[in-house]
């Protein structure tokens, strides 16, 4: 059964402490993506990563980090230097990165974070 | 920068008819379009997507028309069903940039 695979559902993070939110994808896939939602908001990009070791900062990266250590994963990191972490978080993944490709991104089911 | 919105929050109709969901966007490069349907409390779902190099593209139910000259798009949803309730958001490709930039999003709900 192919697709991306987001855990835990739910995450609780308390204060000063470091979280790591899991995405796996067995699509084969050479992109992924990790996105913020804020309720009522869109998709805000976190982090995003073309290939294996390899990744960039998207437009809110503050306070995050990911790795890149296997195709197949991209763990996020929300670390304590993030002071307003609870959202829903999202993880995508896309076939490539090139600009004649199609860029469908496919979504996990995401994983919400809340703070205690 | 590419921005993409979308020109109402909320759009209520009756079981049956026709939705048009819009999106305005603001980069006159961007190249490609996606429209994604999101349920309450899941991952955004793929609907359908366009090239900026066509005007219109139809899927099961529903067709998305794109205006390049005044940077418009809308997704419409034929024989709306209470299924189809849940959060349509569309979102932007700017050429070689493969990042997509996404909208706030439309809330559709279905009345029986």
């Amino acid at each position: 059964d192919g697709g991306i695979t987001q855990s835990p559902k739910y995450l609780f993070r308390k204060e000063g402490q470091n979280v790591t939110l899991s995405c796996e994808q067995n699509l084969n896939h050479d992109a992924m993506y990790w996105y913020r939602q804020d309720p009522g908001q869109g998709l805000r990009l976190i982090y995003y990563s073309q290939i294996v070791n390899d990744f960039q900062k998207g437009d809110i990266a503050e306070g995050y980090s990911v790795s890149r250590e296997k195709k197949e994963s991209f763990p996020l990191t929300v670390t304590s230097a993030q002071k307003n972490p609870t959202a829903f978080y999202l993880c995508a993944s896309s076939i490539g990165a090139s600009a004649i490709a199609k860029n469908i991104q496919y979504f996990g089911a995401g994983t919400r974070l809340s703070v205690l | 920068g590419e921005s993409v919105g979308l020109h109402l929050p909320t759009l209520s109709v009756q079981e049956g008819d026709n939705s048009i969901i819009n999106c305005a966007y603001s980069n006159s490069a961007s190249d490609y379009f996606i429209w994604y349907k999101q349920e309450s409390g899941k991952g955004p779902q793929f609907i359908i997507d366009i090239r900026s190099n066509m005007d219109k593209r139809q899927g099961q139910r529903v067709t998305v028309l794109l205006n390049k000259t005044v940077k418009h798009l809308s997704l419409q949803i034929a024989a709306t069903q209470p299924g189809d309730s849940a959060v349509y958001f569309c979102a932007g490709r700017r050429g070689s940039n493969y990042k997509l930039t996404f909208g706030k999003g439309t809330l559709l709900t279905v009345n029986p």
